[in-house]
């Protein structure tokens, strides 16, 4: 069975600290990863999204990779701002479904 | 271009009441998702449907009901509320034929309390 998990839960950074948050699934027969944010309240953004044949997608401050191998996601944000304070979510497809698993989130706080 | 649409934004039941709660959109998407998320479980798919007129459980379906008689709505379903299903409800949906990716778009959500 696909699991997902997200490391650390929480995280706190002064504003202009480059960070990484990490994403791991424990069966790598996976059709894509999507990154998602959301904000207190809110629905879910995409963030970026990689197929299982790429290594790594970009979007302005955000960079995410994928290692299919190892089970292994992360996600990049480089001179972070009050502004990217949210909940950060990664979400994989399933091989032959099209069924996501969703990680629990990190929730990340950047001070100014 | 209003995406996806949800269907009340908040509602109360109370314990064995029914309701139906409805998702809308508008991308011409194949697929589209119920889920829920509770605190510190993330999110859990309840069912999902491939196209219209089809609908499949996902990891949590006991209690819910689903149907997808329109390409463009989604209906979740409540027979007999119970407390345990007090929660938030996000609808999702993916796939344009021809498209490029599976990435998922999110509704607002809808918040459910079940007394």
């Amino acid at each position: 069975k696909q699991e997902v998990t997200q490391i650390p839960a929480a995280l706190s950074v002064p504003e202009g600290e480059n960070l990484v948050l990490n994403c791991s699934f424990t069966d790598s027969a996976i059709y894509n990863l999507q990154w998602f944010r959301q904000d207190p309240g809110k629905g879910l953004t995409s963030l970026l999204l990689i197929q299982s044949s790429q290594r790594e997608q970009t979007s302005g401050r955000l960079n995410a990779s994928l290692d299919k191998s190892s089970g292994r996601s992360t996600l990049y944000i480089a001179a972070s701002q009050p502004g990217d304070s949210a909940t950060y979510l990664c979400a994989v497809m399933i091989s032959g479904t099209y069924k996501y698993i969703f990680g629990t989130g990190t929730r990340l706080k950047v001070l100014a | 271009n209003a995406g996806v649409t949800q269907t009340p934004k908040f509602r109360v039941l109370k314990t064995g009441q029914s309701m139906t709660l409805l998702c809308a959109q508008d991308m011409n998407h194949e697929y589209m998702y119920w889920y829920r998320q509770d605190p510190g479980m993330g999110l859990r798919l309840i069912h999902y449907s491939v196209g219209e007129g089809t609908t499949a459980k996902g990891e949590v379906p006991d209690g819910y009901n689903v149907s997808r008689l329109k390409k463009q709505n989604f209906l979740l379903g409540l027979e007999s509320a119970a407390p345990s299903q007090t929660s938030v409800y996000f609808c999702a949906s993916s796939y344009s034929p021809g498209g490029p990716s599976y990435e998922q778009y999110f509704g607002p959500g809808t918040r459910l309390t079940v007394t």
